[in-house]
């Protein structure tokens, strides 16, 4: 099991809005900033958001990420048969003195 | 831009030492930290560890006995040895940047593609 917890999949139609919860603890979420990441198998992963709400430059803006307490979200409004992959949450942890994981979750644009 | 390609034996015996070098073109090693992450079907994306330019480390406890990373700064490569591999230690091994203050501050930007290394006799 993950540190963090995603669910394993979630969908949604083109142009929807969808959004990806990940759940942690006060060692992890609740005391850093959570980072998103976007993994199409066989290829590097991508970052996605950075500090919890930063997007990095060519990440489109349909692209968000907040967070709360010990949870963070990833939000993509406008939903498009290209964000058909799986996403990942990462924080450090503070138990572990390292970063940890959520165990992804399988984006389906239906 | 810079890129990471990671590279080395796709197989391994079981008791052996797991050797990865991730090679980084593009820019510059100076002021970052170097990660290595892997990815299996059972235990998802674990961080094994990182160094930084200068030099500190920081390994997962779960790993620490058998990790060593390194630098070679005048070939811009990552080294990663595993020792003792069991097939437990087959994953996609990926090395990544790691950017922004502290290393608790981190993110992981670029990554490489990932190498896949197969632990069996």
């Amino acid at each position: 099991q993950s540190v963090l917890t995603q669910p394993p999949s979630a969908s949604g139609t083109p142009g929807q809005r969808v959004t990806i919860s990940c759940s942690g603890s006060s060692s992890n979420i609740g005391s850093h900033a959570v980072n998103w990441y976007q993994h199409l198998p066989g290829a590097a992963p991508k970052l996605l958001i950075f500090s919890n709400t930063q997007r990095p430059s060519g990440v489109p803006d349909r692209f968000s990420g907040s967070k709360s307490g010990t949870s963070a979200s990833l939000a993509i409004s406008g939903l498009r048969s290209e964000d058909e992959t799986d996403y990942y949450c990462a924080t450090w942890d503070d138990s572990l003195d390292g970063w940890v994981f959520g165990g992804g979750t399988k984006l389906t644009v239906l | 831009q810079v890129q990471l390609q990671e590279s080395g034996p796709g197989l391994v015996k079981p008791s052996e030492t797991l050797s990865l070098t991730c090679t980084v073109s593009g820019g510059s090693m100076s002021s970052y930290y170097w990660s290595w992450i892997r990815q299996s079907p059972w235990k998802g994306l674990e961080w094994i560890g990182y160094m930084s330019y200068s030099e500190t480390t920081n390994y997962n406890p779960s790993l620490k006995s058998r990790v060593t990373i390194s630098l070679h700064k005048s070939k811009n490569e990552v080294s990663l040895k595993l020792t003792s591999v069991t097939p437990a230690d087959t994953a996609v091994y990926y090395c990544a940047r790691g950017r922004g203050g502290s290393p608790s501050d981190h993110w992981f930007d670029p990554w490489g593609q990932g190498t896949l290394v197969i632990v069996s006799s």
